[in-house]
């Protein structure tokens, strides 16, 4: 069955410093993967997704995600986080036969100033 | 996002009140999703639809019904609600494309006492 595990459930960091959060999936075929953030009091946002061509995928706010087939991950990073990046992330992964998604359990980011 | 409405955005109600939950959408996709999320757990499916006649369970349907009123309303119901079914309700809208890009509602937080 397909899955997705997010290891770290808090991560806290400082402003300006560098940010990567971790998504594992379980999924027979090619995958495809999103990340979602949810600011507090909001819905979930859509920050990037891949389900084909370079593995490396741009999004907005400066995020980015590389897939990599090999470790099954799809890892979102940012070079230098903001004091409004503070937020939960979620990866999920698209279950193909019925075209809907599997979140992982999330991240919440703190910022710290 | 805007384009996806949800109402009510808070409820309390009681235990064995029927609640009903509404979604709006200005986007024009065929397929809507209702999610619910728990602390810990990220988003579970409870209900999609691919279009008006075309509805489906997800993998927590049980305790739930659902009414697909038009292409843009799609409606929860929680018929006797219950405790455990305190948790904050997600509805979302897609495209048929190749990612099958779900956006999110706002979403409603239900307590049940």
């Amino acid at each position: 069955a397909q899955s997705v595990t997010q290891p770290d459930i808090h991560i806290t960091v400082s402003e300006g410093a560098s940010l990567e959060l971790r998504c594992n999936y379980s999924y027979g075929a090619t995958p495809y993967l999103f990340w979602y953030v949810q600011s507090p009091g909001q819905g979930l946002q859509l920050l990037l997704k891949y389900f084909s061509g370079d593995t490396l995928v741009q999004g907005i706010k400066g995020f980015e995600a590389e897939f990599k087939r090999s470790q099954s991950s799809f890892n979102l990073r940012k070079p230098s986080v903001h004091w409004s990046d503070a937020a939960e992330y979620f990866c999920a992964v698209r279950s193909g036969g019925y075209n809907k998604l599997i979140f992982g359990a999330g991240t919440r980011l703190a910022v710290h100033p | 996002d805007a384009d996806v409405t949800q109402t009510p955005r808070n409820r309390i109600t009681k235990t064995g009140k029927r609640i009903m939950l509404e979604c709006s959408q200005t986007k024009g996709h065929d397929r809507m999703y209702w999610y619910r999320q728990d602390p810990g757990l990220g988003l579970r499916l409870i209900y999609y639809s691919f279009d008006v006649k075309d509805i489906n369970k997800g993998e927590i349907s049980d305790g739930y019904s659902v009414s697909r009123q038009a292409q843009a309303k799609f409606s929860l119901s929680l018929e006797s609600a219950i405790p455990n079914q305190t948790a904050l309700y997600f509805c979302a809208t897609s495209v048929r494309e190749g990612a099958d890009t779900q956006y999110f509602g706002p979403g409603t937080r239900l307590t049940v006492l």
